[in-house]
C-alpha cells in the first residue's frame, strides 16, 4: 500500500530554516518521483519541487534560492529544507508521488503538515 | 511562467446539476513530447488534495464517470454531470511540467 508521510517541527520562528521529512512506504523512490507542494491557510496550492527518481531536482522559480530537496533511498526518506522563512510560509506542506515516471500527476498524497511561522 | 486561471472562484449549484470549471493557459500546454500533461484534482474540507483527471481527459482510477475532461492548447473544462453531494469542495487545474496551479474553483450548493 502507498504511503506519505510528512513529518517536521510545527512550530519555525522567522528567518530560521524549515526542515521537513516524506516517509515513504509501497513503492521505491528509484522508481517514482516524489513532489512538494504547500497550501498557504486558507489559499490555493503552490508547487513547490520534485525529487526526480533518478535523482534529479527541479525547484519552483520563486522559492528556488531558499529551498532545497533531498533524499535517502535506503531510508525511504525525501527532504525539504526552506531558508530565511517568513509568516507567508505559514501552511500545510505536502509530499506527493506521481502516477507514472515523468507523468507530473499527483496521485499519492501525505496527510500534510502544518507549519507555523511566528516569533 | 505559465499561468494557469479558473476564472470563477466560486460556482454555486444544485445537486444533479451539471457543472463546468474552466482552466485557462497563459500559453499552449502541448509538451515537446505530444503529450498535455494537464491535470484536475478535488480538495474536500478537510482534506488532501485528490487526483481526478490527468493528462486533460483520462479519468483516474476509482474516479466515478460522471467526471469528465476535455480540452486542448490552452483551454481545458472539467465537467460533472450529475453533482452529487461528496462533489463539493475546491477543484483546481494542474499543469505538471511548469508546476503551475490554477487559483481554484469552489463548488458549493445553491
Amino acid at each position: 500500500q502507498v504511503q506519505l508521510t510528512e513529518s517536521g517541527p510545527g512550530l519555525v520562528h522567522p528567518s530560521e530554516t524549515l526542515s521537513l521529512t516524506c516517509t515513504v512506504s509501497g513503492f521505491s523512490l528509484t522508481g517514482y518521483s516524489v513532489y512538494w507542494v504547500r497550501q498557504p491557510s486558507g489559499k490555493g496550492l503552490e508547487w513547490m519541487g520534485r525529487m526526480r527518481y533518478n535523482g534529479d531536482t527541479s525547484y519552483n522559480s520563486a522559492l528556488k534560492s531558499r529551498l532545497s530537496i533531498s533524499r535517502d533511498t535506503s531510508k525511504n526518506q525525501v527532504f525539504l529544507k526552506m531558508n530565511s522563512l517568513q509568516t507567508d510560509d505559514t501552511g500545510t506542506y505536502y509530499c506527493t508521488r506521481d502516477l507514472y515516471r515523468d507523468s507530473y500527476a499527483h496521485v499519492r498524497w501525505g496527510q500534510g503538515v502544518m507549519v507555523t511561522v511566528s516569533s | 511562467d505559465v499561468v494557469l486561471t479558473q476564472t470563477l472562484v466560486a460556482q454555486p449549484v444544485r445537486l444533479g446539476d451539471q457543472a463546468s470549471i474552466s482552466c485557462r493557459s497563459s500559453q499552449s500546454l502541448v509538451h515537446s513530447d505530444g503529450h498535455t500533461y494537464l491535470e484536475w484534482y478535488l480538495q474536500k474540507p478537510g482534506q488532501s488534495p485528490q487526483l481526478l483527471i490527468y493528462e486533460v481527459s483520462n479519468r483516474f482510477s476509482g474516479v466515478p464517470d460522471r467526471f469528465s475532461g476535455s480540452g486542448s492548447g490552452s483551454d481545458f473544462t472539467l465537467k460533472i454531470s450529475r453533482v452529487e453531494p461528496e462533489d463539493l469542495g475546491v477543484y483546481y487545474c494542474f499543469e505538471g511540467t511548469h508546476g503551475t496551479f490554477g487559483g481554484g474553483t469552489k463548488l458549493e450548493l445553491k
